[in-house]
């Protein structure tokens, strides 16, 4: 079983529309967990990171989480064409491990 | 957070070559972290390097495919020895930074070899 899994997608939505992308990991020992965004050919960069049972909000990102279920979500509301990117997951456990990322598409 | 400076940003070997990749952080860091990314593939740890000791390697990795150096706080190299081309893809030091425990990347080296 992977540590972090993640459909890869590819996920597309219209913009203006919420996307939605989930995670889910495999110890249970997890305490905090990432959201990174990566540009083709760029290195991924950390958009959100959340430590507790619920949502945490950032402008149109939210991550939510779930230690019970080890279920880990980003939404993005009112989706733009510049969040067209790949969306790694990751947990931090005595290092960062990544999932294989799902690749979004947000069509003007 | 921490500003990385990674070069090169790309090259292209000769299979059976060896290439040194240098990290340099602008903030003393503990621990620097070292990632590989095949096409189209996530990010997978090669190993830690702690200043003052031996990096420690992950599975599938070892230290004579893979020696690095970590002589001070802000800086460390990784080398890519008697490459083939499966070795072909991005690699990526990191370091972690700040209350939150994320990670900053340098900008990548594209290696390709031929």
């Amino acid at each position: 079983q992977k540590e972090v899994e993640q459909n890869s997608g590819p996920l597309s939505v219209p913009e203006g529309a919420i996307a939605s992308l989930n995670c889910t990991y495999s110890d249970r020992g997890s305490q905090s967990f990432f959201w990174y965004r990566q540009y083709s050919g760029k290195s991924p960069e950390l958009i959100m990171f959340i430590y507790s049972n619920g949502d945490k909000e950032d402008g149109r990102f939210t991550a939510q989480l779930n230690k019970a279920s080890q279920y880990v979500s980003l939404l993005i509301r009112d989706s733009q064409p510049s969040d067209s990117a790949t969306y790694l997951c990751a947990v931090n456990i005595d290092d960062m491990r990544f999932g294989a990322g799902t690749r979004l598409t947000v069509k003007p | 957070s921490a500003v990385i400076s990674q070069k090169p940003s790309r090259d292209i070997c000769q299979r059976g070559t060896s290439l040194t990749i240098q990290c340099q952080v602008d903030s003393q860091v503990t621990m620097m972290f070292w990632y590989r990314q095949q096409p189209g593939q996530s990010l997978t740890l090669i190993a830690t390097a702690n200043q003052g000791s031996e990096a420690t390697y992950e599975s599938g990795f070892v230290i004579d495919k893979f020696p690095i150096s970590r002589p001070n706080l802000t800086f460390s190299t990784l080398t890519v020895s008697n490459m083939s081309p499966e070795d072909s893809s991005i690699y990526l030091c990191s370091v972690q930074t700040g209350n939150y425990y994320g990670y900053t990347f340098g900008s990548g080296t594209r290696l390709t070899v031929v």
